[in-house]
């Protein structure tokens, strides 16, 4: 079965400084991974996804993530955090024979000026 | 090109009351979705359809929830009577068949329901 974890519920960075947050999955297979953003009152809004090929993926907004098959992760990246980007952020993974997706528990970015 | 469109935006209801959210999905996605988000997790399915056909809805509690799509376009989830751990927000999301474009889903803002 599909799973998703997001270790960090919660994280505190200076406007201007880079960021990372991590996400695992657990799945048979090669899977479609996705980073969601959700800002508060708002539905989430796709920042990128990997389906195949290139392993680095580019985002809206300047994010980046990294399929990592040998660590099971797909963490999401950005050199220079921006005051705007304090939200929720959520990853999910998807099976290649459905349509399915599993969200982890996200992880909310607080982005100090 | 509109979002997914969602109404209302928020609900308070008294418990044993019914309520009813209505969805709007982007046109031509024949898959429409509608997910639980509990506050601090991440969604979590209720029911998907491909057009008029409810063709998952194993988490959808079948007791006191409903679903329908009339037509394959709009949808509307049901709920009665609500309970006190109903509060919650009910998200859409629609997407093109899967094999097309894959699996993207796209989101409304969602209806957040208080229960009293």
């Amino acid at each position: 079965a599909q799973s998703v974890t997001q270790p960090d519920i919660h994280i505190t960075v200076s406007e201007g400084a880079s960021l990372e947050l991590r996400c695992n999955y657990s799945y048979g297979a090669t899977p479609y991974l996705f980073w969601y953003v959700q800002s508060p009152g708002q539905g989430l809004q796709l920042l990128l996804k990997y389906f195949s090929g290139d392993t680095l993926v580019q985002g809206i907004k300047g994010f980046e993530a990294e399929f990592k098959r040998s660590q099971s992760s797909f963490n999401l990246r950005k050199p220079s955090v921006h005051w705007s980007d304090a939200a929720e952020y959520f990853c999910a993974v998807g099976a290649r024979n459905t349509d399915k997706l599993i969200f982890g528990t996200g992880t909310r970015l607080q982005v100090f000026p | 090109e509109a979002g997914v469109v969602q109404s209302p935006r928020y609900k308070i209801i008294e418990k044993k009351q019914p309520v009813a959210f209505w969805c709007n999905p982007i046109s031509g996605h024949n898959t429409l979705y509608w997910y639980l988000q509990n506050l601090g997790q991440g969604p979590e399915l209720l029911i998907r359809y491909e057009n008029e056909e409810a063709v998952d809805d194993s988490q959808l509690p079948k007791d006191r929830f409903s679903a329908e799509r009339l037509k394959g376009v709009d949808s509307t989830l049901k709920i009665q009577p609500a309970e006190l751990g109903d509060s919650a927000v009910y998200l859409c999301a629609s997407s093109l068949s899967f094999g097309t474009s894959g699996v993207e889903q796209f989101f409304g803002p969602g209806t957040r329901l208080t229960v009293l």
